[in-house]
């Protein structure tokens, strides 16, 4: 079965600090790996996405995160984050294609101090 | 082009009664999805549709929990009757088909529709 841990429940950064969020996998097969971003009463918008090429990613928002197979991890990172990140995050992992099912992670709150 | 679309975007009820909840997805999107968000935790699958058959429903609790889409598009989750622990935001997600590959399997979310059971 599929799964995915994001060891960190809160994170607080200031502005302007990295950031970086943990995310690990467990998937049988090559995995298609996204990280989604939840405003406040909002729905999930996709960050970026990794399925294959180069393990080094990057989304919108200024937003990178880097695939290691060896370690089973996904993590975000960002190299200064401003006050309007702040938000959840979430990883998720399924098999890609048509009829994709995604499992998500239980997400990080991440909170910018100014 | 237009996301997916939900509707009604908050509703408060009291136990027992009953909800209903509908989604729009993106026009030419096989697969539509129906998540389940409670407060603190990530979004649990309950029903994946592929055009109008149902592919997964395995998380999803039928003896209170019903969702249909009958003509492979838009699609209505309803809730009957509704327990305290249904409180939640309800998701609706919808992706392309296509085999793997370039067809990432992303899922295009709506902004989610607010259930507290009082």
């Amino acid at each position: 079965a599929q799964s995915v841990t994001q060891p960190d429940i809160h994170i607080t950064v200031s502005e302007g600090a990295s950031l970086e969020l943990r995310c690990n996998y467990s998937y049988g097969a090559t995995p298609y790996l996204f990280w989604y971003v939840q405003s406040p009463g909002q729905g999930l918008q996709l960050l970026l996405k990794y399925f294959s090429g180069d393990t080094l990613v990057q989304g919108i928002k200024g937003f990178e995160a880097e695939f290691k197979r060896s370690q089973s991890s996904f993590n975000l990172r960002k190299p200064s984050v401003h006050w309007s990140d702040a938000a959840e995050y979430f990883c998720a992992v399924g098999r890609g294609g048509g009829g994709n099912k995604l499992t998500f992670g239980t997400g990080t709150q991440l909170k910018v101090e100014l | 082009e237009a996301g997916v679309a939900q509707s009604p975007r908050y509703k408060i009820i009291e136990k027992r009664q009953s909800v209903a909840f509908w989604c729009n997805p993106i026009s030419g999107h096989a697969t539509l999805y129906w998540y389940q968000q409670i407060l603190g935790q990530g979004p649990k699958l309950l029903i994946q549709f592929q055009n109008n058959g149902v592919v997964d429903d395995s998380q999803l609790p039928k003896d209170r929990f019903s969702a249909e889409r009958l003509k492979g598009v838009d699609s209505t989750l309803k809730i009957q009757p509704a327990k305290l622990e249904d409180s939640a935001v309800y998701l609706c997600a919808s992706s392309l088909a296509g085999l793997a590959g370039a067809n990432t399997g992303e899922l295009f979310f709506g902004e989610g529709s607010r259930l507290t059971v009082l």
